[in-house]
């Protein structure tokens, strides 16, 4: 199985201010990797999926960005923070196989004053 | 996109007794998985189950892909059972999975 590392735990950050999360695999190499925002009491919201070094798909509209510059390291990113871009913050991969088992970092929670 | 509904959305439980958790979806899946979110927030997968059923201790779970539908079930619940069970499907066998809204299950002692 793989491990997901992701950092910090919290975070708090003025509106206006950058953001950089990382977010880093352990045990697989070429995993698809993934950011999840989850909103409190909420579902969670994929963000950003990537299959590859430098191959970034993003699945809904927003304030933020992701870059995969190596195999087993994903960065949420934002250049200007917004209050609605308060949250839980998600890691995930998988093997990138048929038996995509997600296994999930502990997560950010990021709140935006 | 696919419509994955789970009931019920809470659930209080009396530590020891038995349960059911229910995933409907509106489209086939090639992919379906359980996750349990404990209260600080980790998810751990508890079951890839696209079809049939499956057993981990005190849980199981059983996929009817035909119907459309999976069960999970928690025998003699324990507090630390206590959290958020999210079923999440992948529709188009692209990897990407779409999660439920949760059943948020409290087990008291």
């Amino acid at each position: 199985s793989q491990t997901i590392h992701q950092w910090p735990a919290t975070l708090v950050q003025p509106v206006g201010s950058p953001l950089s999360l990382e977010c880093t695999v352990e045990g697989t190499s070429n995993p698809n990797l993934y950011w999840y925002r989850q909103a409190a009491g909420r579902g969670l919201q994929l963000l950003f999926y990537s299959v590859g070094i430098g191959q970034i798909s993003s699945e809904v509209p927003q304030n933020l960005s992701a870059s995969r510059p190596q195999d087993r390291q994903f960065i949420l990113s934002s250049k200007k923070l917004l209050l609605s871009d308060s949250g839980f913050y998600l890691c995930a991969g998988d093997p990138g196989h048929s038996k995509n088992i997600q296994y999930f970092g502990a997560g950010t929670r990021l709140s935006v004053l | 996109g696919i419509q994955v509904e789970q009931s019920p959305p809470d659930l209080i439980l009396q530590e020891g007794a038995n349960s059911t958790l229910r995933c409907n979806f509106s489209d086939s899946v090639n992919n379906l998985q359980w996750f349990h979110q404990n209260p600080w927030g980790q998810l751990i997968n508890l079951f890839y189950i696209p079809s049939g059923t499956k057993q981990n201790g005190r849980l199981s779970a059983t996929t009817v892909a035909t119907e459309r539908y999976s069960l999970l079930y928690i025998s003699s619940s324990q507090t630390t059972d206590s959290g958020v069970y999210f079923c999440a499907v992948d529709p188009n066998n692209d990897y990407k999975l779409s999660f439920g809204a949760g059943t948020t299950v409290t087990v008291r002692a």
